[in-house]
């Protein structure tokens, strides 16, 4: 079974703090996303990477950034955390190809910013 | 850009009624299409899944999907509701080729509540 892991399930952190999200994947593939979830808004885009030390921008990449420096291990860094960065957090991973392969998904980390 | 739209936020079925679940979209190319279900406190779990073919997806948990072109959905639906079956299922739409790096937009979710 694939498996995708996080590293917290819930995060309480205050304003400013600079915040680490680590995901694991243990299928060797070459995507791997990270969205925010929001009730209402469904699944957002931050960023994605399709290899080590790649990384785009998704749709709403603003105040976030990432690291891929191992192919299995993925990255979500919050700078200087905000109250509107309070959100639920899910990484995913990916076979990349010519087709489309199904994204498999972690449990999720709940960032709470206080 | 491509996108998605779950017109219904909430449903509420009853158990052992029939269920079906709205997704339209909006893309350029042939699309491929997903349903995802995410339990209380889980990620998500891939339901089914579309590409070509049979417009008609059999997917996990007894749950299908049917693929109209004409009308840009691929509405989800199951025969009769089992409680386990409450949860909030997202509809996606993917651009296929390494140059999209694979990715999936999401519609905005239904919430499904069983009776019971």
């Amino acid at each position: 079974d694939v498996k995708v892991t996080q590293s917290s399930r819930y995060l309480v952190k205050r304003t400013g703090e600079k915040v680490f999200l680590e995901c694991v994947q243990d299928m060797d593939h070459e995507n791997m996303f990270w969205y925010r979830q929001d009730p209402g808004l469904g699944l957002r885009l931050i960023y994605f990477s399709y290899d080590v030390k790649m990384k785009e921008k998704g749709d709403i990449p603003e105040g976030y950034s990432v690291s891929r420096e191992k192919k299995e291990r993925f990255s979500l860094i919050l700078e200087s955390a905000s109250t509107n960065q309070t959100s639920m957090y899910l990484c995913a991973s990916s076979f990349l190809g010519g087709g489309l392969y199904e994204q498999y998904f972690g449990p999720g980390t709940r960032l709470t910013v206080t | 850009a491509q996108s998605v739209t779950q017109p219904d936020i909430h449903i509420t079925v009853s158990e052992g009624a029939s269920l079906e679940l709205r997704c339209n979209y909006s893309y350029g190319a042939t699309p491929y299409l997903f349903w995802y279900v995410q339990s209380p406190g889980q990620g998500l779990q891939l339901l089914l899944k579309y590409f070509s073919g049979d417009t008609l997806v059999q997917g996990i948990k007894g749950f299908e999907a049917e693929f109209k072109r004409s009308q840009s959905s691929f509405n989800l639906r199951k025969p009769s509701v089992h409680w386990s079956d409450a949860a909030e299922y997202f509809c996606a739409v993917g651009a296929g080729g390494k140059a999209a790096g694979n990715k999936l937009t999401f519609g905005g979710g239904t919430r499904v509540l069983v009776k019971p």
